[in-house]
Parts: structure tokens; sequence; C-alpha cells
């Protein structure tokens, strides 16, 4: 009964440090993506995957890669971190159709 | 772009009241509407997803409302209790059956003992 799992929970880094946040499901879901939540901005859309190896843009895509090798996984990495980067990130999956979206406890990263 | 608007962005009401939080969006032509509700510090917890062709989804004291008309859902909460402080967000996808969700900027409850 996992549902969305990311790893880890708190992070901080030093302006330049790179690092991967993890974010697994278990529902054989084909759809996911990457969200920031910043205050006075809402959520946003980093990147998405519509199935194994398949990955587009968002709405703010800049620092940020992903890729999908399996259809449970779905990496975020920040190469060189920046302190904009400092958000709560959170991780979501879907099925197909008109379904219901899930998303992952989040990650609080701070970039110093 | 659908865009999602939520007013207000606080609302503070006293134990037991009934209460409505409002969603707004641009393009009627949604394919569904999902309501979640965030703690403070935690994810965000599914609560309704109601289809284009539903007018209302209901889970338990929660009651959704859509009216793809006039732009508009609301998420309906009968006799409020402490446990539902929140922040609610509505969020539809950016456009057809886009994977896109497009979120509105929440609304923070709080419901005083």
């Amino acid at each position: 009964n996992a549902g969305v799992t990311q790893t880890p929970k708190f992070q901080v880094l030093k302006t330049g440090q790179s690092m991967t946040l993890q974010c697994a499901q278990d529902m054989n879901h084909e759809y996911m993506s990457w969200y920031r939540q910043d205050p006075g901005m809402g959520l946003r859309l980093i990147h998405y995957s519509v199935g194994a190896g398949i990955t587009d843009q968002g709405e703010v895509p800049n620092g940020y890669n992903v890729s999908r090798s399996t259809t449970e996984d779905f990496p975020l990495r920040l190469l060189s971190a920046a302190p904009s980067q400092t958000s709560v990130y959170f991780c979501a999956s879907k099925g197909t159709g008109r379904a219901e979206a899930f998303f992952g406890q989040g990650t609080r990263l701070t970039v110093v | 772009k659908q865009e999602v608007t939520q007013i207000p962005a606080a609302l503070s009401v006293p134990e037991g009241e009934n209460l409505v939080l409002n969603c707004s969006f641009t393009d009627s032509a949604i394919y569904n509407l999902q309501w979640f509700r965030q703690d403070p510090g935690k994810g965000l917890t599914s609560l309704l997803l109601i289809q284009s062709s539903q007018r209302e989804q209901t889970s338990g004291r929660l009651n959704a409302s859509l009216d793809k008309s006039s732009g508009r859902s609301t998420l309906y909460i009968a006799a409020s209790q402490p446990g539902d402080s929140a922040t609610y967000l509505c969020a539809i996808p950016d456009r057809g059956g886009s994977e896109k969700l497009v979120f509105g900027k929440g609304t923070k409850l709080t419901v005083n003992p």
C-alpha cells in the first residue's frame, strides 16, 4: 500500500552541488511528474513522463534533468544546485485516461 | 492555457459550520477536476475526483460540484471539525486529457474549536 514514495524527505545542499531526488510508485501508473511548490507561486510542473523512455518539459524545467528507464521510477536530478531551487518537490503518478493523480510526501530542499 | 483560481486564500470558521470552498477555471473544456488536501509540511492527499460528465461527487462529509459552463467547482464541507484545518487545492488537466495538472494556489482553512 505504498503508493508514491519520495526520498529523501529533507536535504540541504551547497550551491553547485548535485543530487538526485528519488520517486517510485507501485501502482503500475504510466504517467509520472515532478512539481515544485513555492510560497505565493503554488505548484508548478517541472518535468513529466507518459511512459518508460518518454519525458518532456513542464513549466519550469531549467536546472533539472529527468529520465524514465522503468515504469516504477522517475528520478529528478539537480546538476548544479542554486539557491533559487530551494523549494518543496513533489512527485506524482497517474493511470491512463480520466484517472486520479496521487502524490508523494514531498522532499524539502534547501540550497545554501 | 488553463488558469485556476481559488478564492478566498484563507478562511476561518467555528467548529460545526458548513462551508464552501471555491475553484474557478478559464477553459470550460475540462476533462476532470480533482480536489486535494494538504496538511502543513505534508504531501497532497486526494479528496475527490469529479469527471466532466458529472455534476457532483461525494465522500463522507465532502461534496464537490462541477459547473463547466460557468467555469466553477465548489467543495462543500459539512459540519466542519478542527481536523479539517488544512489547505485545500483544486487541479485541472492543462488541456483536454493532458497529464499536466494546473493547480490553484489553494484556500487555507482553519476550523476553530
